[in-house]
């Protein structure tokens, strides 16, 4: 079983369209998660952390739910620039960095 | 954020040579890095797991025979593609982590590899 699942999408949604997307993880003793942006060809950079107790980063709001073994992310108000490829990773315990497949998003004009 | 440099950004070999990537952690002592290997429209695959001065572990499939790590200093780790194949071709990633200085981890800009 993979360690981290996620749907990969494609997501086309118009601009100023809310979309969420959502991870599933395996290990439930996994410690720490996070939401990571990739555009194409190049690294992933950190979008956010995700807290137990949710949290919001401007039109990003990120939620972990450890009892269903999965975190979200939701982006208000799409923009153009938030095209990009969003991967959910989370922490094994020898502090390995595990990520989901990525889930692709297109925001159209 | 703390800065990773990866060295190259882009290689072309011939199959059977050995290629050499580099991963450099710029402005922190990073106790572990971590290489992967992502193939287009695909998610990063964690490769191994490299701490300072101890060998590497790594993931069930990755043959560590031909994918040579090794992370001489708290600033360095090396990854070396040997006898490459046309298979190998991908995007190779790093990235450093130091619990003393985060809880994320920060990733060099990655080497396209290409083995002709």
């Amino acid at each position: 079983r993979k360690e981290v699942e996620q749907d990969p999408g494609p997501f086309n949604v118009p601009e100023g369209a809310t979309v969420a997307f959502n991870c599933t993880y395996s290990n439930s003793a996994s410690q720490s998660f996070f939401w990571y942006r990739q555009d194409c060809r190049k690294e992933p950079k950190l979008l956010m952390s995700v807290y137990s107790s949710g949290n919001e980063d401007g039109r990003f709001t990120a939620q972990l739910n450890r009892a269903s073994q999965y975190i979200s992310l939701l982006i208000r108000d799409s923009k153009l620039s938030d095209s990009a490829t969003y991967l959910c990773a989370h922490t094994g315990t020898g502090n390995q960095f595990y990520f989901g497949t990525g889930t692709s998003l297109t925001v159209i004009p | 954020g703390a800065v990773v440099s990866q060295h190259p950004s882009r290689v072309i070999c011939k199959s059977g040579t050995s290629v050499k990537i580099e991963c450099r952690s710029l402005d922190f002592q990073a106790t572990t890095m971590f290489w992967y290997r992502q193939f287009p429209k695909q998610s990063l695959m964690l490769m191994a797991t490299s701490n300072e001065g101890s060998k590497a572990t790594y993931e069930q499939g990755v043959e560590k025979d031909k994918f040579l790590i090794n992370h001489a200093s708290l600033t360095l780790s090396t990854l070396t593609v040997t006898s490459a194949h046309p298979e190998d071709s991908s995007f190779y990633i790093c990235s450093a982590f130091s619990v003393g200085v985060s809880t994320e981890a920060f990733f060099g800009q990655g080497t396209r590899l290409t083995v002709v």
